[in-house]
């Protein structure tokens, strides 16, 4: 399978617990998107890669999460001191300079 | 506020017949239209995308027509399947040097098509 792989597929934490979840993009794509989508809801963007470097981040995105690629090739997003709104879907997608992105599966995020 | 709208939350369509899916957009910088489809507890799956530059895209089944002047877009499917029931999200990105292919999406409408 080389399509965006994402892992957990779900993650049910306690308020104030940090989270990390990692995202392998397809493998010749320089380009990787951090999204979180709530329910009822349209993905939302958060954060843009272009290789190891972060170009780009949403408001959305709180001095709590954190994002990471530190080789250019899989991507990790920290949650830190989680909080019941956190609780969403988060999705991964690569691409390349052109064209559509693909979306991994996404990890389901349930804070308690 | 919004800048991609799906104004139809539900669409119910009968099997053989066409689906159209609407979708407007306010910001005149968007240059490129996507329509994703997706399946409970899966990720977005890309559908079919269309360029301002266009004003019609097909491949096979699915047909996205682009209205530049009143900001609109529609994805037709015909003739549609059961297997195309889902939520099927537009999204649209413009040229953000430092943002790539960022995509904004609208908030999904829930296609069923019935047998």
């Amino acid at each position: 399978d080389t399509g965006v792989s994402q892992d957990p597929r779900h993650k049910i934490t306690k308020r104030g617990q940090n989270v990390t979840f990692r995202c392998d993009p397809i493998s010749e794509h320089n380009r990787l998107y951090w999204y979180r989508q709530t329910l009822g809801q349209g993905p939302e963007f958060l954060t843009y890669f272009q290789n190891e470097a972060q170009l780009e981040k949403s408001r959305l995105l709180s001095d709590r999460f954190s994002a990471e690629r530190p080789k250019g090739s899989f991507s990790t997003l920290e949650i830190q001191r989680t909080e019941q709104g956190d609780s969403a879907m988060y999705l991964c997608a690569s691409s390349l300079e052109i064209g559509e992105a693909f979306f991994g599966q996404g990890t389901r995020l349930t804070v308690v | 506020d919004q800048q991609v709208k799906q104004n139809s939350p539900s669409l119910s369509v009968q099997e053989g017949r066409i689906s159209i899916l609407n979708c407007d957009y306010t910001n005149s910088m968007f240059d490129y239209f996507l329509w994703y489809k997706k399946y409970p507890a899966e990720g977005p799956t890309f559908l079919i995308s269309i360029s301002s530059i266009k004003d019609k895209n097909e491949d096979g089944r699915f047909t996205v027509f682009l209205n530049k002047s009143a900001k609109h877009l529609s994805l037709h499917i015909v003739p549609s399947q059961p297997g195309d029931s889902a939520v099927y999200f537009c999204a649209a990105s413009s040229p953000r040097g430092n943002a790539g292919n960022m995509l904004t999406f609208g908030g999904g409408t829930r296609l069923m098509v019935k047998p």
